[in-house]
């Protein structure tokens, strides 16, 4: 079993439409959780980390679920520039700078005018 | 200001060369690291410094040395050059807070998209 693992996609969806996506992690330590965003043949960026409580920034939410080791994340009113693939990142340290992060395939997202 | 820079942004190469791809960020940050992203996009951590030590060493083969002269950078220097190290390679750097607790923020570089031939 891989250690990060996410939808395939692609997901092709148009303008305002709500899209979610799902990961599971095998690392049942694992004690950080993000979603990295990474535009055609650029680098990884950080969209937003990811707590138990759940967390929302603006039109994103982010969900986790230790118990079933699942990830997820919502983007709501999708907008043309949400176009990306969205990495879901797991790390089993919750601090100290020999920080690693385990990092999913990816799943692509098309919105499509 | 590029935070985190690399170069070569480009780099094509014939096999059994040896190449190197410099590093630098002006972050101030204390830990650097190297990512190997392949042709199926999957990226995976290959090496990790935090000043200037060795921290993080996935399974890479020994052609793969990397080096780190001072905190803000990191270069890594590929010798024999073969056909599967086609891939895109980044820079990544992150730095621990005061109470020593990682930033779980890390800054890529663009990328060097390295084509072995």
């Amino acid at each position: 079993r891989k250690e990060v693992e996410q939808d395939p996609g692609p997901f092709n969806v148009p303008e305002g439409a709500t899209v979610a996506f799902n990961c599971t992690y095998s690392n049942s330590a694992s004690q950080s959780f993000f979603w990295y965003r990474q535009d055609c043949r650029k680098e990884p960026k950080l969209l937003m980390s990811v707590y138990s409580s759940g967390n929302e920034d603006g039109r994103f939410t982010a969900q986790l679920n230790r118990a079933s080791q699942y990830i997820s994340l919502l983007i709501r009113d999708s907008k043309l520039s949400d176009s990306a693939t969205y990495l879901c990142v797991v790390s089993p340290h919750s601090g100290g700078s020999n920080y690693k992060l385990t990092f999913g395939k990816g799943t692509l997202l098309t919105v499509n005018p | 200001d590029t935070a985190v820079s690399q170069t070569p942004k480009y780099l094509v190469t014939q096999m059994g060369n040896d190449k190197s791809i410099k590093c630098e960020q002006n972050l101030g940050h204390d830990t650097m690291y190297w990512y190997k992203q392949d042709s199926k996009k999957f990226l995976k951590i290959m090496f990790s410094y935090n000043n200037k030590e060795l921290i993080i060493n996935e399974t890479v083969p020994n052609r793969f040395s990397p080096k780190s002269p001072d905190k803000a950078h990191l270069n890594l220097h590929i010798n024999s050059l073969e056909l599967g190290d086609s891939a895109v390679y980044f820079c990544a750097s992150s730095q621990a807070t005061a109470s020593g607790r990682s930033s779980y923020e890390q800054y890529f570089g663009p990328g060097t998209r390295l084509t072995v031939t």
